[in-house]
């Protein structure tokens, strides 16, 4: 893997229903993993930093996980609700640069 | 509010203008940096800063200018753009460029070359 991806591109998820997606990138010179929800007309808002393979964080019903030897992680939204709808973007961090994903968009239909 | 305020928030240029885009931030930062982000694309970054000193520059073209006064403050001076360079440019602070600071991103200028 040279540069970040994610997928899928976009989903849509019904409100209720847990989701997940993933974010692959480069493992070798990796230091960190970052997670943003960036909301239409918004900014990007951070959700986890990450660092150490195997870390897994949580915030309410988002959680994350990471592989940094496979050079993965996945994000996962459980009973998933209208605003949880937004872009959510990966980035991962060489140096002084971080490497950006471009998003998975998610769309929760009432 | 993420503590840092962009403006403009759009912009519409001609390839002779010369303009400049602001970004302050609240927070106590010491980091900060440009994103550009152009249709369909990944966030691109442009510049990082880190104590007004510049760190980074990802092989940006001249005619994109940064300026960083003190930590509260950048600026992206533009000069004969082109109509390529139309995108959302992004600007984002940390506490330092350390890995495990999250960043605090603006709500973006839009700009349109014409």
């Amino acid at each position: 893997i040279l540069n970040v991806e994610q997928s899928p591109q976009s989903l849509h998820v019904q409100e209720g229903d847990s989701t997940n997606f993933t974010c692959s990138f480069p493992s070798s010179n990796f230091y960190a993993l970052h997670w943003y929800r960036w909301e239409t007309a918004k900014s990007p808002e951070a959700l986890f930093v990450m660092t150490l393979n195997g870390d897994e964080k949580k915030k309410g019903r988002i959680s994350a996980t990471l592989n940094t030897k496979e050079g993965y992680s996945y994000l996962y939204i459980k009973g998933s609700q209208p605003e949880d709808s937004a872009t959510y973007l990966c980035a991962s961090r060489t140096d002084y640069k971080l490497s950006f994903g471009a998003g998975t968009t998610v769309t929760v239909r009432a | 509010e993420t503590g840092v305020t962009q403006t403009p928030r759009h912009l519409v240029m001609g390839m002779t203008n010369k303009k400049s885009l602001k970004c302050e931030q609240h927070l106590g930062h010491n980091a900060m940096y440009w994103y550009k982000q152009s249709a369909k694309k990944p966030l691109e970054l442009m510049f990082v800063y880190n104590f007004k000193e510049q760190t980074e520059n990802n092989s940006v073209p001249s005619r994109f200018s940064p300026e960083c006064p003190n930590s509260s403050h950048l600026f992206l001076h533009l000069h004969t753009l082109q109509p390529e360079d139309s995108a959302l440019y992004l600007c984002a602070s940390s506490q330092d460029p350390g890995v495990n600071y999250e960043q605090y991103f603006g709500p973006g200028t839009r700009l349109t070359v014409t």
